[in-house]
């Protein structure tokens, strides 16, 4: 079945800089690839998303791309603020199951 | 717009006791989905509703674990009888098709 690994488990940046958070599937069929952003004591929450029809989708201030050959997608975050600090989550889901696999997740704190 | 909610936020039972978390996706949203995070691992998906059907239920851990959906509406997970294994946080998602699923705030179940 689909796997889904995430890197880093941990990041901490100052506030301004830039993250970056990776993760590598294994099923070529998955075909979509969200990211969410879980605060303290709230549930994931849909940040931005990606079909596998696209290589790079921004909003704002953070950016997914995508490399099909390679099998790995990436979130990148500029201008990153206090705010941003929670965990990150990445997951991929193909059309014929619907539901999603998750990567383990990143704790992203940014200093300020 | 409310969101999807979940009842109770926490729950803390003895081992061997029965609990049944409840969850109210968005209106509209035939889809629903339950998902579990065991500390400090991936959320994982347990099972998918399309109105009262199950669509998917390969993630449930065994059968100490029942899930409904009377009528399309809400769903319940009961877990009877707890094992410590159990506990984690509980995670509901809603969608109205594939792909992008929203998710309510999770249940604190810990079994003592």
């Amino acid at each position: 079945g689909e796997n889904v690994e995430q890197h880093p488990s941990t990041l901490s940046v100052q506030e301004g800089d830039s993250a970056v958070i990776k993760c590598t599937y294994s099923d070529s069929a998955s075909n979509y690839f969200p990211w969410y952003k879980q605060e303290l004591g709230k549930g994931p929450q849909l940040i931005i998303d990606i079909r596998s029809n696209v290589g790079e989708k921004k909003d704002q201030r953070i950016a997914v791309t995508l490399n099909k050959t390679a099998k790995h997608f990436s979130l990148h975050i500029t201008e990153t603020q206090p705010e941003d600090s929670a965990v990150y989550f990445c997951a991929a889901s193909s059309g014929s199951q619907g539901n999603l696999i998750f990567g383990k997740g990143t704790k992203l704190s940014v200093k300020p | 717009e409310a969101g999807v909610t979940q009842f109770p936020s926490h729950s803390v039972i003895e081992k061997g006791q029965t609990v049944t978390l409840r969850c109210d996706p968005i209106s509209g949203h035939d889809n629903l989905y339950w998902y579990r995070r065991v500390m400090g691992k991936e959320i994982k998906f347990l099972l998918h509703f399309v109105k009262e059907s199950k669509q998917d239920e390969s993630g449930m851990p065994n059968n100490r674990f029942l899930a409904e959906r009377t009528g399309g509406t809400y769903s319940t997970l009961k877990v009877q009888p707890a094992e410590l294994e159990d506990s984690g946080v509980y995670f509901c998602a809603s969608s109205q098709g594939w792909p992008t699923q929203y998710f309510g705030p999770g249940t604190r179940l810990t079994v003592l």
